[in-house]
């Protein structure tokens, strides 16, 4: 158990629609990064928030957004949904967007878009 | 940009040595890192090492790191079925902000 509890678990989605996924951060922790998992592949860095705003983000479109909450809590919001975004979604916390030594993963949100 | 790279599949009996490699392009890498993941489940970090170091023994596990060759390896002594998962190499640096950057992961099959 890591702390780091995200939700809903699994989640399925039709083409165009929007989704919300959760993730409430361990105790103590400032820093939320999301990472997209498809099948087969390493994690994908999605972005970062370090109190309340943005501090990084990968090669994503724009549909990709976030926010992080003043209990540190996140969540990620994807608009236009395409079938690639069917992937496991993972956020990680930690204290300070340090040298992510001590992130810690919850246990993702597997999406479907159909 | 930087790459990472792992063979996918690794196969061993229990209670023989598991050796998992990975490769590297990013020079400036400051940290590397093994993660596990069982099935359904998130990443777990099992450890990690710094680039000035050459090689870090925690239990069971032993990395080594050849930084001129750019080649990371985690041994795991004495494998148990418990082992069974894909297991990812990640690298780090200051150049990006030590947001990781993982390989495709390795898929630790442990038989009897």
């Amino acid at each position: 158990e890591t702390g780091v509890t995200q939700s809903p678990t699994h989640l399925i989605k039709t083409r165009g629609q929007q989704v919300t996924l959760r993730c409430s951060s361990q105790s103590g922790h400032n820093t939320v990064s999301w990472y997209q998992q498809a099948l087969g592949q390493g994690p994908q860095f999605i972005f970062q928030y370090y109190r309340e705003e943005e501090n990084g983000r990968g090669n994503f479109p724009p549909r990709f957004s976030g926010l992080q909450f003043p209990n540190y809590s996140s969540e990620l919001n994807v608009n236009a949904l395409e079938l690639d975004d069917s992937a496991l979604y993972l956020c990680a916390s930690s204290l300070d967007s340090g040298t992510n030594t001590e992130a810690f993963f919850g246990q993702g949100t597997r999406l479907t878009v159909v | 940009g930087e790459d990472v790279e792992q063979s996918l599949f690794l196969s061993v009996r229990e209670g023989d040595s598991s050796v998992i490699n990975c490769t590297y392009t990013d020079s400036s890498s400051t940290y590397l890192y093994w993660y596990k993941q069982e099935p359904g489940a998130g990443l777990q970090l099992l450890t990690y090492i710094f680039s000035n170091m050459d090689m870090k023994q925690d239990q069971r596990l032993t990395v080594l790191l050849n930084k001129k060759d750019k080649h990371l390896s985690l041994r795991i002594a004495d494998t148990q079925t418990g082992d069974s998962a894909i297991y990812f190499c990640a690298e780090s640096s200051s150049g990006g902000s030590y947001i990781p950057t993982f390989g495709r992961g390795t898929s630790l099959i442990v038989h009897p």
